[in-house]
């Protein structure tokens, strides 16, 4: 199975602040990476796909990239709504997995 | 408007059966594969497994934690998708989602679309 590991795993940042999370990959996944954001008591939101593609009705402060086995997820000015826990997602082989999240807190 | 609701969680001992439902509206639901995922409380997410559309003959994927114990079926003319769980373990105590998976192509084969959860305790 494909491993992900999400650094950090936590990070408090300020309102304004810019923010990225890294995602590696155990082996090469092309760019086959998704990001999705939970807030607590909800299902998780789909953000990003195929590494850098925004999804409709994301906000452009939200940004991905990467190829390979190392992608980020950068968010340019940290928003009160974005204080969440972020996963990276593999779609490129079965089993699909799952990064073990990154949750952003207020400072 | 998109919705997955999925049904039938509950409290079930270990070694028992529990299935649940997810109706889903609002897209055409026969084009679509679909997903199960699980989240253990205060834990992470866990993709259980998959089930394409009929124009891929339905065909299934499971995680290795569930496979041979799980089933995903679905039913297009009622726009609703299963899952079956026999021989439950206390492992298995999670909030289950449904999710629609985007597209067929391979670059989007991502879960665009979630239902709310379905809490599933396994415990005697």
């Amino acid at each position: 199975d494909i491993q992900l590991t999400q650094s950090p795993s936590f990070l408090s940042a300020s309102i304004g602040d810019r923010v990225t999370i890294t995602c590696r990959a155990s082996q090469g996944i092309s760019n086959y990476l998704a990001w999705y954001q939970q807030i607590p008591g909800k299902a998780p939101k789909l953000l990003i796909y195929a590494a850098s593609t925004l999804q409709s009705g994301v906000p452009s402060r939200f940004s991905g990239s990467g190829s390979g086995t190392e992608f980020t997820l950068t968010i340019s000015s940290l928003q009160p709504e974005d204080f969440a826990t972020y996963y990276c997602q593999q779609h490129n082989d079965y089993p699909l997995t799952f990064g073990g999240g990154t949750k952003v807190e207020i400072k | 408007e998109v919705q997955l609701v999925e049904s039938g969680g509950g409290l079930v001992q270990p070694g028992g059966s529990l299935g649940l439902s997810c109706a889903a509206s609002g897209f055409t639901f026969s084009d679509h594969y679909m997903d199960w995922v699980r989240q253990t409380p205060g834990k992470g997410l866990e993709w259980v497994g998959r089930i394409r559309n009929k124009a891929n003959i339905y065909t299934t994927e499971y995680a290795a934690s569930v496979r041979d114990r799980f089933t995903i079926s679905r039913d297009d003319s009622k726009n609703s998708l299963y899952l079956q769980m026999n021989s439950l373990k206390t492992d298995d105590t999670a909030v289950y989602y449904c999710a629609r998976v985007a597209d067929t192509i391979w670059s989007r084969t991502v879960d665009d679309y979630w239902g709310q959860g379905a809490l599933v305790t396994v415990s005697s």
